[in-house]
């Protein structure tokens, strides 16, 4: 089993629409969860973090975090082409100190 | 604004050359890392540095060497550059605790012929 699991898409969504995003992890020690957003030939970009469970919005980004069932998802409200990208999951794991752990990434089309 | 600088954004090399590739971080960052991405396989780890002086391997090793003689400096050595290294090769540094996150910097897009 990979440690970051994503669905590697293309995920289509018309604009305006809600984009959810899906990571499933399989460390149950992992603390922190990153989500990051990579437009094609571009490095990486971060969007957001969350460690705790729950919710924890950031204008349109909403990350969603369930240690419980090991899964982390983020949801894009009113999807723009602009949003259209692949976004990575990842994730620090305890006792590994600082070194993330990715996901291969979701490629997301925002279609008018 | 913080960043991460690469040397080149990219860069064309013949087979057996020994290849430098130079990042720079300005945000005072204990850690920094190497990355190689591929079509597929994703984020590869190369080697990465917890301080000056001071290396680890990471899952890819074979191949690179790495240089870390200042905190905000840490260079890839691709040592004989083959086919199978071209990729485009990310750098990245995070805080001691790596609560934040990486920054990366642009990447390098390195093409071997």
């Amino acid at each position: 089993q990979k440690e970051v699991e994503q669905n590697s898409g293309p995920l289509s969504v018309p604009e305006g629409a809600i984009a959810s995003l899906n990571c499933t992890y399989s460390d149950r020690g992992s603390q922190s969860f990153f989500w990051y957003r990579q437009y094609s030939g571009k490095s990486p970009e971060l969007i957001m973090f969350i460690y705790s469970n729950g919710d924890k919005e950031d204008g349109r980004f909403t990350a969603q975090l369930n240690k419980a069932s090991q899964y982390v998802s983020l949801l894009i409200r009113d999807s723009q082409p602009s949003d259209s990208a692949t976004y990575l999951c990842a994730l620090l794991r305890g006792g590994t100190a600082s070194k993330l752990t990715f996901g291969t990434g979701t490629r997301l089309q925002v279609t008018l | 604004d913080v960043k991460v600088t690469q040397s080149s954004r990219y860069l064309v090399k013949r087979t057996g050359e020994k290849v430098f590739l130079e990042c720079v971080q300005d945000m005072d960052h204990e850690n920094m890392f190497w990355y190689r991405q591929d079509p597929g396989l994703g984020l590869r780890l190369i080697y990465f540095s917890y301080d000056v002086k001071m290396k680890e391997k990471g899952d890819i090793p074979e191949g690179y060497s790495v240089s870390r003689e200042k905190k905000e400096r840490f260079s890839l050595i691709l040592e004989s550059a083959s086919t199978n290294q071209t990729s485009m090769y990310l750098c990245a540094s995070s805080s001691g605790t790596g609560a934040g996150g990486y920054t990366f910097g642009s990447g390098t897009r390195l093409t071997v012929v």
